[in-house]
């Protein structure tokens, strides 16, 4: 069964504290992955594409990273304005559109 | 320019009550998605439109669910005979349509928290 999977779902860091985010993936085939933000009360909002393995992209303190297996998304010396919920989402080589999306990582950056 | 809006942004209802929500999307977006998210999961895809083309009605959950979208613009979502387990945030997404997904960023509005009692 394909699935998406976040890790941790929680996270507190100090800001400055750079860290970063799991999330691994069980698909038949790639089309792609994505990561959003979600703010509490509001609808995600994009961050970035990743379709090869290798591939990086980058948006001011963050930076996402994709292997064959999972993505990583490195956050460098947050803010508490990162603080947020970070979804991954894959679309999977079955001809839909739909995206699966992991459950997300709630990330607080405390001043 | 306007984002995505969706009405109402809460909607407290009684079981076995029909509920109708409303998606805009952005001017132009040929694709329009709605999505699910209950408390603490991921969002759970229920229905895909682009263009003139057939639905993919593959997410939805039972016969209670069903989506229009009219004149390629805006989408209504209903629900029949609601449920308590239908309780959650209805997010509405659009796009410019892309022939590589992986090209099509989408558009979410803030969602519809329905309740249902």
């Amino acid at each position: 069964e394909d699935q998406v999977t976040q890790s941790p779902e929680a996270l507190r860091l100090q800001e400055g504290e750079s860290s970063s985010l799991n999330c691994s993936y069980t698909v038949s085939g790639l089309r792609g992955l994505f990561w959003y933000r979600q703010d509490p009360g509001k609808g995600p909002e994009f961050l970035f594409t990743l379709y090869s393995a290798g591939e990086e992209k980058e948006k001011e303190r963050l930076k996402a990273t994709l292997t064959k297996k999972e993505s990583f998304l490195h956050i460098t010396a947050p803010k508490p304005e990162d603080s947020a919920t970070y979804l991954c989402a894959v679309a999977m080589d079955t001809g839909r559109r739909a995206l699966t999306f992991g459950s997300g990582t709630r990330l607080q950056v405390q001043p | 320019g306007a984002g995505v809006s969706q009405s109402p942004s809460n909607k407290v209802t009684e079981k076995g009550k029909d509920v109708e929500l409303r998606c805009d999307p952005i001017s132009g977006h040929t694709a329009l998605y709605w999505y699910r998210q209950s408390l603490g999961q991921g969002l759970e895809f229920l229905i895909y439109f682009q263009g003139n083309s057939a639905p993919d009605k593959s997410g939805l959950p039972s016969d209670r669910f069903s989506a229009e979208r009219t004149g390629g613009s805006v989408s209504t979502l209903t629900i029949q005979r609601t449920q308590q387990e239908d309780s959650a945030v209805y997010l509405c997404a659009s796009s410019l349509f892309s022939i590589r997904v992986r090209d099509e960023k989408l558009f979410f509005g803030s969602g519809t928290q329905l309740s249902v009692l």
